[in-house]
């Protein structure tokens, strides 16, 4: 079974700063993976997915996310952060099953921005 | 806009008492899913339903039944809530051929 861990639980990152979230994952095949970004009081948001091909990919609010399967990580990364970046990020992996698609989460990370 | 509804926003059970969490998707999406949101667990999912019709169990099915009345609407029913029930909990929808999941802003439950 698949399943991510994301070992970072809290990041502070100072506003301006870069910021980088880990996130390993296991799964026997071709990974599908997503990174989402959840707002306090708020449902979760997609910021980018892999299914192939180029393995640095872009997603939205400036993030992006590199796959490197030998070390069966997808990082995320953004070069500049906003205090609007402040929320809990999850990233995850999607399994096709027999009775239909679905995805797994890590535990996420919550991101707190310093003035 | 509205994507994926749920009702309610908010909810407090005394153990033992039964309800059913609504969750609608406007989008015309196949597949549907429930996921409970507990602190450092990430989200799990509870029950998911591939197309109309079916309905398969998840990671935590435990405690917990679900209904695709049709392919707009999948329903979460409760029928004995437990203390260990007090999570939020989400719907959400997607093409499974997109991989583009739409979430509601959840259900916040609370069993005391």
């Amino acid at each position: 079974a698949q399943s991510v861990t994301q070992p970072d639980i809290h990041i502070t990152v100072s506003e301006g700063a870069s910021l980088e979230l880990r996130c390993n994952y296991s799964y026997g095949a071709t990974p599908y993976l997503f990174w989402y970004v959840q707002s306090p009081g708020q449902g979760l948001q997609l910021l980018l997915k892999y299914f192939s091909g180029d393995t640095l990919v872009q997603g939205i609010k400036g993030f992006e996310a590199e796959f490197k399967r030998s070390q069966s990580s997808f990082n995320l990364r953004k070069p500049s952060v906003h205090w609007s970046d402040a929320a809990e990020y999850f990233c995850a992996v999607g399994a096709w099953e027999a009775a239909g698609n679905k995805l797994t989460f890590g535990g996420g990370t919550r991101v707190l921005v310093k003035p | 806009n509205a994507g994926v509804t749920q009702t309610p926003k908010f909810q407090v059970l005394k153990t033992g008492q039964s309800m059913t969490l609504q969750c609608a998707q406007d989008m015309n999406h196949n597949s549907m899913y429930w996921y409970r949101q507990d602190p450092g667990m990430g989200l799990r999912l509870i029950y998911y339903s591939a197309s109309e019709g079916t309905t398969d169990k998840g990671e935590v099915p435990n405690g917990y039944n679900v209904s695709r009345l049709n392919k707009r609407e999948f329903s979460l029913r409760l029928e004995s809530a437990a203390p260990s029930q007090t999570s939020v909990y989400f719907c959400a929808s997607s093409e499974p051929s997109r991989w583009g999941y739409t979430f509601g802003s959840g259900t916040r439950l609370t069993v005391v």
